[in-house]
């Protein structure tokens, strides 16, 4: 069974605070790893996407992935109250024809306090 | 309209009545997904569609239907559904399902059987 986990949370940070959401994955040979955002009773957004070893910069925004420990962060410097909302950590799935298939995790709910 | 867009937004259905989603994505792209998202419960992939073909149903029950008549278009038809099914339904798309690609989510239909 191939699974994504993440810390349900809720993770508290104040405003300007640096966020830390991090989510592990069970399958080994996985090659793309997204972050979506999801405000409450929206669809989710991809806020990063990352295939490489290492850390990629977008803004505030930093994915970090090592694919040693299976394990992806995202950073979120500066945060803000509307960063507010559940990030969804999604994992592609790699076997047969469904490689772009995708496992979510449960997601981290993540408060941003003014 | 642009992007990934979904009818109806809102659905309350009794048990024996059958009823249709509708997904129409304004992207050029050729797969295609529904899924299902529960309260805390991760997003669950339940068809994919790559250039009108399913590719995946992931053991989902017989009383949920799809269909892709094109590239553009996803339904979902509900017959018989259970109280259990009230859940928000997404439709994504991406290029072409491939393990690198994005999927671009809809804004869903939130449904409450009764």
């Amino acid at each position: 069974q191939k699974e994504v986990e993440q810390n349900s949370g809720p993770l508290s940070v104040p405003e300007g605070a640096i966020a830390s959401l991090n989510c592990t994955y069970s399958d080994r040979v996985s090659q793309s790893f997204f972050w979506y955002r999801q405000y409450s009773g929206k669809s989710p957004e991809l806020i990063m996407s990352i295939y490489s070893n290492g850390d990629k910069e977008d803004g505030r925004f930093t994915a970090q992935l090592n694919k040693a420990s299976q394990y992806v962060s995202l950073l979120i410097r500066d945060s803000q109250p509307s960063d507010s909302a559940t990030y969804l950590c999604a994992v592609n799935m790699n076997y047969g024809g469904s490689q772009g298939n995708l496992i979510f995790g449960k997601g981290t709910k993540l408060s941003v306090k003014p | 309209e642009t992007g990934v867009t979904q009818t109806p937004r809102h659905l309350v259905m009794g048990m024996t009545n059958k009823k249709s989603l509708k997904c129409e994505q304004h992207l050029g792209h050729n797969a295609m997904y529904w899924y299902k998202q529960s309260a805390k419960k991760p997003l669950e992939l339940m068809f994919v569609y790559n250039f009108k073909e399913q590719t995946e149903n992931n053991s989902v029950p017989s009383r949920f239907s799809p269909e892709c008549p094109n590239s553009s278009h996803l339904f979902l038809h509900l017959h018989t559904l259970q109280p259990e099914d009230s859940a928000l339904y997404l439709c994504a798309s991406s290029p072409r399902g491939g393990p690198m690609e994005t999927q671009y989510f809809g804004p869903g239909t939130r449904l409450l059987v009764l």
